[in-house]
């Protein structure tokens, strides 16, 4: 079965500090991606990385990170240098192929980071 | 270029009451899904089309849950006989998938149904 965990439900920062986002998955397939989205107090869910299991390489994108580590199936995300604006629910996710051609994102309950000034 | 359209934006209902919410997706993208979100949860997936075929509807929650597309553009999420329990974000996506295997998906802003 394919799953996504977040277990931290809620983070609350001060600006300026750095703050990690967990996420673990599970899955049986060989070649699956996994992704990152945000979710601001407007609603819309914002892309921000996709990755795909034969490349674990880390990723930096200005303040952001991520860590892909297939040892632990961890797809942790850090934010550097947080700013309020950073205030979201994050999402992680898992697309495989596993069964069919669907290709669904498979979401974590999501983590509500609180940036306060 | 638009994003992914959704409407009506909210929707508020008397339970037993069926309601229909539309998705315009991105122009030339062939796979439209559809997700709830219930209040302070992830999102919950629901049906899968590619083109105007439903290959995967394993998330849909009951058979007073139906979706349809036409001309490989717009779809409709029809809840029939409505449930509080179906008050919840209803999200739709889509993206291009020809041999895009990993393209991201592309969300609207939902809709927000409240049955009362």
């Amino acid at each position: 079965a394919q799953k996504v965990t977040q277990a931290q439900t809620e983070i609350s920062v001060v600006e300026k500090e750095d703050v990690t986002l967990d996420c673990v998955y599970e899955t049986r397939d060989t070649t699956y991606y996994l992704f990152w989205y945000k979710q601001p107090p407007s609603g819309e869910l914002v892309f921000l990385i996709r990755r795909n299991s034969f490349d674990e390489q880390n990723e930096i994108s200005g303040r952001y990170s991520w860590n892909f580590q297939k040892s632990t199936s961890s797809f942790n995300f850090t934010i550097t240098a947080s700013q309020v604006v950073d205030s979201a629910v994050y999402f992680c996710a898992l697309s495989t192929n596993y069964g069919g051609a669907t290709n669904k994102l498979i979401f974590g309950t999501g983590t509500l980071l609180a940036v306060q000034p | 270029g638009a994003g992914v359209s959704q409407s009506p934006s909210n929707k508020v209902t008397e339970k037993g009451k069926d309601v229909e919410l539309r998705c315009d997706p991105i122009s030339g993208h062939t796979a439209l899904y559809w997700y709830r979100q219930r209040l302070g949860q992830g999102l919950e997936f629901l049906i899968y089309f590619q083109g105007n075929s439903a290959p995967d509807k394993s998330g849909l929650p009951s058979d007073r849950f139906s979706a349809e597309r036409t001309g490989e553009s717009v779809s409709t999420l029809t809840i029939q006989r409505t449930q509080q329990e179906d008050s919840a974000v209803y999200l739709c996506a889509s993206r291009w998938s020809f041999g895009s295997y990993n393209s991201p998906l592309h969300f609207g802003n939902g809709t927000r149904l409240t049955v009362t």
